[in-house]
């Protein structure tokens, strides 16, 4: 079956700029997931969204940044004003579901992530 | 701040060789999880550990979980070429919706 995608690969950008990155999940997965991974550093934690929950925005480093995630499905990352600092790849992972309790083992399914350049 | 420090950074190694990459942190966590990473790909899940002191083993590559949960290990018997990659490992915490991720090791097998 398809896996999770994201769109554009790649996107260069001016600074100032405003850019979109889209991730399509996995059909049927009600938790959505963005990182950022930059160079030579692990992946951060952005924001999660779970089914109709409100999203937990707590990994946004700051108000330029905001995800919108559309019936369920489709999510859409904006970077507002981009600067070089925010040039990484930016990567979308979804699961089945989030396990309540102390236990968690949901496996996170990760897209090929998005390269982002601020020139 | 990394919650989880992987050592090493970077390891290259000769085909055949064992190595081991650990993952530390001063934290607890509920569960931990290792993942591969290629180039221009996202990361992909190789185990999850959820006791203290388990160990898994899969085919070359076994992974144990710190007895107190705050610490873990990869260890690869007789690398191979196709095990080059970044090696992540992430841990979850109860309550958080996310998982935190280590720095990362970047293991080159060369034939």
């Amino acid at each position: 079956g398809a896996g999770v995608s994201q769109s554009p690969s790649n996107k260069v950008t001016e600074k100032g700029k405003d850019v979109e990155l889209r991730c399509d999940p996995i059909s049927g997965h009600t938790a959505l997931y963005w990182y950022r991974q930059s160079l030579g550093q692990g992946l951060e934690f952005l924001i999660y969204f779970q089914g109709n929950s409100a999203p937990d925005k707590s990994g946004l480093p700051s108000d330029r940044f905001s995800a919108e995630r559309t019936g369920g499905s489709v999510s859409t990352l904006t970077i507002q004003r981009t600067q070089q600092e925010d040039s990484a790849v930016y990567l979308c992972a979804s699961s089945l579901f989030r396990s309540s309790g102390y236990l968690s083992t949901d496996t996170q399914y990760f897209g090929p992530g998005t390269r982002l350049t601020v020139l | 701040t990394q919650l989880l420090e992987q050592s090493p950074q970077f390891l290259s190694i000769q085909e055949g060789e064992n190595l081991t990459v650990y993952c530390n942190s001063s934290s607890v966590f509920s569960s931990l999880q290792w993942y591969r990473q290629e180039p221009g790909e996202g990361p992909v899940l190789l185990v999850t550990v959820v006791t203290g002191g388990e160990v898994k083993k899969l085919k070359r590559l076994t992974f144990q979980f710190g007895d107190a949960r705050k610490d873990s290990s990869l260890h690869i018997t007789a690398a191979q070429t196709g095990d080059t990659g970044l090696y992540l490992c992430a841990g979850v915490m109860g309550g958080a919706n996310n998982l935190f991720f280590g720095t990362g090791t970047r293991l080159t097998v060369i034939p």
